[in-house]
C-alpha cells in the first residue's frame, strides 16, 4: 500500500481484556517496528521483525505482550490481560531493510484500558 | 542516563526566528542519526538525515560532533507551520532506532 496502515485507529477496552493491533508495512518493507508512546513520553521500542523473524524483542514489557508477522507483511501485536499502564499510542513502522533512511510510521492505535 | 536525551522546552520563538535544537546520545557506537518531526497527535515523520559532514535542507540544517556525540538541527526564517515536536534519533542495535522524548517548539505570529 502507499503508507504504513494500523487497525484500529482507536480501541478502549476494559482491564484483563486481550487485545489484538494490526499493522499492514509498506509493501515490499522487509523490516518492522513496534513502538509505544505514553501521553507526553517519548517513543518506547518494543519489537523489530527482519521478514517474519524477532532478532529484537528486547522492549515487549512482560510476557503479557506478544506479536508476530507472517508472510513477510501484516503484523499483529497482542496484549493479554490488559492493564491500565498499557494504555498508550502504539505505533508501527516499515523501512526497507533498515532504518538507513529512517522508518515510516502509520498513524498509530490509540488503546484505553479502562 | 537516558540514551537520546533532548530540552523538552518549549522553546517559543516569533516568526522569522532562528532557533536551535541540541541532543546528546550516549551509544559511541551509533551509526546513523536523524531528525524527526511529531504534530500534536499525530506519528512522527522523518525530517533529515543527519551526516558527519553536516547538512543543510533548506531551512533546516542538521550537525553532528560524533567526539562530543552530540546532534544539533538549526531552524532558520521559523514559519508558524514548524510548531510542532522535533525528535532526535539515533541508531541502536540490531537495526532498532532509539527516539529521544522531543523538544516542543511554539512559533508566534
Amino acid at each position: 500500500g502507499a503508507g504504513v496502515s494500523q487497525s484500529p485507529s482507536n480501541k478502549v477496552t476494559e482491564k484483563g481484556k486481550d487485545v489484538e493491533l494490526r499493522c499492514d508495512p509498506i509493501s515490499g518493507h522487509t523490516a518492522l517496528y513496534w513502538y509505544r508512546q505514553s501521553l507526553g513520553q517519548g517513543l518506547e521500542f518494543l519489537i523489530y521483525f527482519q521478514g517474519n523473524s524477532a532478532p529484537d524483542k528486547s522492549g515487549l514489557p512482560s510476557d503479557r505482550f506478544s506479536a508476530e508477522r507472517t508472510g513477510g507483511s501484516v503484523s499483529t501485536l497482542t496484549i493479554q490481560r490488559t492493564q491500565q499502564e498499557d494504555s498508550a499510542v502504539y505505533l508501527c513502522a516499515s523501512s526497507f531493510l533498515g532504518f538507513g533512511n529512517g522508518y515510516t510510521f502509520g498513524s498509530g492505535t490509540r488503546l484505553t484500558v479502562v | 542516563r537516558k540514551e537520546v536525551e533532548q530540552d523538552p522546552g518549549p522553546f517559543n520563538v516569533p516568526e522569522g526566528a532562528t532557533v536551535a535544537f541540541n541532543c546528546t546520545y550516549s551509544n559511541s557506537a551509533s551509526q546513523s542519526f536523524f531528525w524527526y518531526r511529531q504534530d500534536c497527535r499525530k506519528e512522527p515523520k522523518l525530517l533529515m538525515s543527519v551526516y558527519s559532514s553536516g547538512n543543510e535542507d533548506g531551512r533546516f540544517t542538521a550537525q553532528l560532533n560524533r567526539a562530543s556525540q552530540y546532534i544539533s538541527l538549526l531552524i532558520r526564517d521559523s514559519k508558524l507551520s514548524d510548531s510542532a515536536t522535533y525528535l532526535c534519533v539515533v541508531s541502536g542495535g540490531y537495526n532498532k532506532l532509539i527516539f529521544g522524548a522531543g523538544t516542543r517548539l511554539a512559533v508566534h505570529p
